[in-house]
């Protein structure tokens, strides 16, 4: 398969607790987004990078989030100390340059 | 700013009938339009575009989408819609100079035999 994928698919943890994300985007894509969906609702963009670089992160990205991709290549989105608030479904897209985004299954967190 | 709006949360159409689930935007500049859908429990798979050229955009699976300047609007449509088109349709938009979607709250398309 050569889209985008994302693990863990389902997240389960406690409030306080720290989770971690990981995206594999389209192998050739340089350009790596991270959006967060919650029920009801359209995804909302939170950061995105080109190659290495973060170049944005949306207000929504707390200080208690952060993301990487050291390499150009996957992406990592960690959230320290979880909230109930945190519980969405976070998906990630991949592009080149400024073309179609084509998202990943996603990520379901749901914190207890 | 940017923004959609999808004013309709669902649309209702029975099997074999055209559907249209609309969508109007407001974006500083030409707007690049998108089209993903949503089945349960899964991501957003690409749809369509609409970014220059032809009013008129088609897509995979028989759908279509038609960019209005005038309405801000890009309607998404199929001529005869099957049970399986049965899902959740986001629109989205995105200015020309920048790279972050911009989606709507979603329509839930249910198609019924």
């Amino acid at each position: 398969d050569t889209g985008v994928s994302q693990d863990p698919r389902h997240k389960i943890t406690k409030r306080g607790q720290n989770v971690t994300f990981r995206c594999d985007p389209i192998s050739e894509h340089n350009r790596l987004y991270w959006y967060r969906q919650t029920l009801g609702q359209g995804p909302e963009f939170l950061t995105y990078f080109q190659n290495e670089a973060q170049l944005e992160k949306s207000r929504l990205l707390s200080d208690r989030f952060s993301a990487e991709r050291p390499k150009g290549s996957f992406s990592t989105l960690e959230i320290q100390r979880t909230e109930q608030g945190d519980s969405a479904m976070y998906l990630c897209a991949s592009s080149l340059v400024s073309d179609t985004q084509y998202f990943g299954p996603g990520t379901r967190l749901t914190v207890l | 700013a940017q923004s959609v709006a999808q004013p309709e949360d669902q649309v209702n159409v029975a099997e074999g009938n055209p559907l249209t689930v609309k969508c109007t935007y407001s974006v500083s500049g030409n707007p690049y339009l998108f089209w993903y859908v949503q089945y349960p429990n899964r991501g957003l798979q690409f749809l369509l575009k609409y970014i220059t050229g032809d009013n008129l955009v088609k897509g995979s699976y028989g759908f279509e989408a038609e960019f209005n300047k005038s309405q801000t609007s890009f309607h998404l449509k199929k001529p005869s819609a099957l049970v399986s088109d049965s899902a959740l349709y986001f629109c989205a938009v995105r200015g020309n100079s920048g790279y972050a979607l911009n989606f709507g709250k979603g329509t839930s398309l249910l198609v019924t035999p």
